[in-house]
């Protein structure tokens, strides 16, 4: 049971570059979440998926797509990098869906490093 | 703005000492309230969470958490400090009527021997 993986760990990317973090988890939960860790800035959502098949922005959405491939996978998408996307991005998943109390806690996978020059 | 604050940016404890990181929040409605605890290069782990009933809240690795809804906060306590409990801890509420999570900005303990 290894819960919620990243891939990569680290990346470097140039300005104006594309590229996909992936995202699985192995909990059979509904929801996932792309967050962001800047310093002193605690998390911050970017996009959420309620169930497979659905979507929403978040608080930070701008510059950013994501796709639920199906209910373990949830990627998120960088089209053409911006230095201002430099961060630690996280990935979480939890039971909780539309219509639940949303007492359910979610479950982090370790993170991508990523540099934006 | 519903928002969560954590007061202090690092807390200094002493091995084997009491530590108490500080979380209070602007939310409206009955919260629901989480710690979680972020190890140098790892992602966040869940510590406890508060949902209802008795205010004192026990969670993993001996962490205890106070509510007190009249002053809106969610302090995390644990009665002696270990050299291992050296992380950033962040505290979450989560609005009862929202599934998004407001975050703190994270408070760095640091246990010293």
């Amino acid at each position: 049971n290894a819960g919620v993986t990243q891939t990569p760990k680290f990346q470097v990317l140039k300005t104006g570059q594309s590229m996909t973090l992936q995202c699985a988890q192995d909990m059979n939960h509904n929801s996932m979440y792309w967050y962001r860790q800047d310093p002193g800035m605690g998390l911050r959502l970017i996009y959420y998926s309620a169930s497979e098949g659905t979507t929403d922005k978040g608080e930070v959405p701008n510059g950013y797509n994501v796709s639920r491939l199906n209910k373990r996978e949830f990627s998120l998408r960088l089209e053409s990098a911006a230095p201002s996307q430099t961060s630690v991005y996280f990935c979480a998943s939890s039971s909780w869906t539309s219509g639940m109390s949303s007492t359910d806690t979610q479950y982090f996978g370790p993170g991508t490093r990523l540099t934006v020059l | 703005a519903q928002s969560v604050a954590q007061p202090e940016d690092q807390v200094n404890v002493a091995e084997g000492n009491p530590l108490t990181v500080k979380c209070t929040y602007s939310v409206s409605g009955n919260p629901y309230l989480f710690w979680y605890v972020q190890y140098p290069n790892r992602g966040l782990q869940f510590l406890l969470k508060y949902i209802t009933g008795d205010n004192l809240v026990k969670g993993s690795y001996g962490f205890e958490a106070e509510f007190n809804k009249s002053q809106t906060s969610f302090h995390l306590k644990k009665p002696s400090a270990l050299v291992s409990d050296s992380a950033l801890y962040f505290c979450a509420v989560r609005p009862d009527s929202n599934y998004q999570l407001i975050w703190g900005a994270g408070t760095k303990l640091i246990i010293k021997p």
